[in-house]
């Protein structure tokens, strides 16, 4: 198994411009999340989905979209990207409700660079 | 929601030292509990998890146990190696299954 997949894993952007952050599991799990950490910090939830067609606001999702039109996608999208949004992505993926015991899978992370 | 109180690092120790690090959480119903591992330019994964009060998790010679009536989740090492320089999250996993994380303690052991 892949696990989860992000790309790309380093990305630079000027001021004002677009991306998509692709995150994918090959794991059949019904949760995913992102996050986002900032040096030296701890992970912020961004937004997070509990199945297709789901998605909800995490603790920081100012300046973001996601959509997850399929259990295995959840890519994130920056509009108009801003120096404040520099730092390191992380998608993850847990089976979810009714797997109490269930441990989150993460990707290698996304460096993003806003210049 | 949950949120969790992950004691300040850096932490900076010798081989063969003892390594504790504090958390307590608050979290909505029963949760499951889990220390999670974050080595040098990579992701987070798991180092081990507790799932009812009183449990024990360990792992590569880590332990923590779920101690319900204090609502903590101590992680412990009784002798560190320099592999073992990373930067530990504690994360609870309560009945939103929204899961949040600790601020994270840097711990560097020197040979």
């Amino acid at each position: 198994n892949a696990g989860v997949t992000q790309t790309p894993k380093f990305r630079i952007l000027k001021i004002g411009q677009s991306m998509t952050l692709q995150c994918t599991q090959d794991m059949n799990h019904n949760y995913m999340y992102w996050y986002r950490q900032d040096p030296g910090m701890g992970l912020k939830l961004i937004y997070y989905s509990v199945g297709a067609g789901i998605t909800d606001k995490g603790e920081v999702p100012n300046g973001y979209n996601v959509s997850r039109s399929t259990t295995e996608d959840f890519p994130l999208r920056l509009e108009l990207a801003a120096p404040s949004q520099t730092s390191v992505y992380f998608c993850a993926s847990t089976y979810g409700e009714g797997v109490r015991n269930t441990e989150a899978f993460f990707g290698q992370g996304t460096r993003l660079t806003v210049v | 929601g949950d949120s969790v109180t992950q004691m300040e690092g850096p932490v900076t120790l010798s081989e063969e030292a003892f390594l504790t690090i504090n958390c307590t959480y608050t979290a909505t119903g029963y949760p499951s509990l889990f220390w999670y591992v974050q080595y040098p330019g990579e992701g987070l994964q798991l180092l081990l998890k507790a799932t009812k009060a009183d449990d024990k998790g360990s792992n590569k010679g880590f332990e923590a146990t779920y101690r319900k009536e204090t609502t903590s989740f101590h992680l412990e090492k009784g002798s560190v190696q320099v592999s073992d320089s990373a930067v530990y999250f504690c994360a609870p996993l309560g009945g939103d299954y929204k899961l949040s994380f600790g601020a994270g303690t840097t711990v560097t052991v020197r040979a």
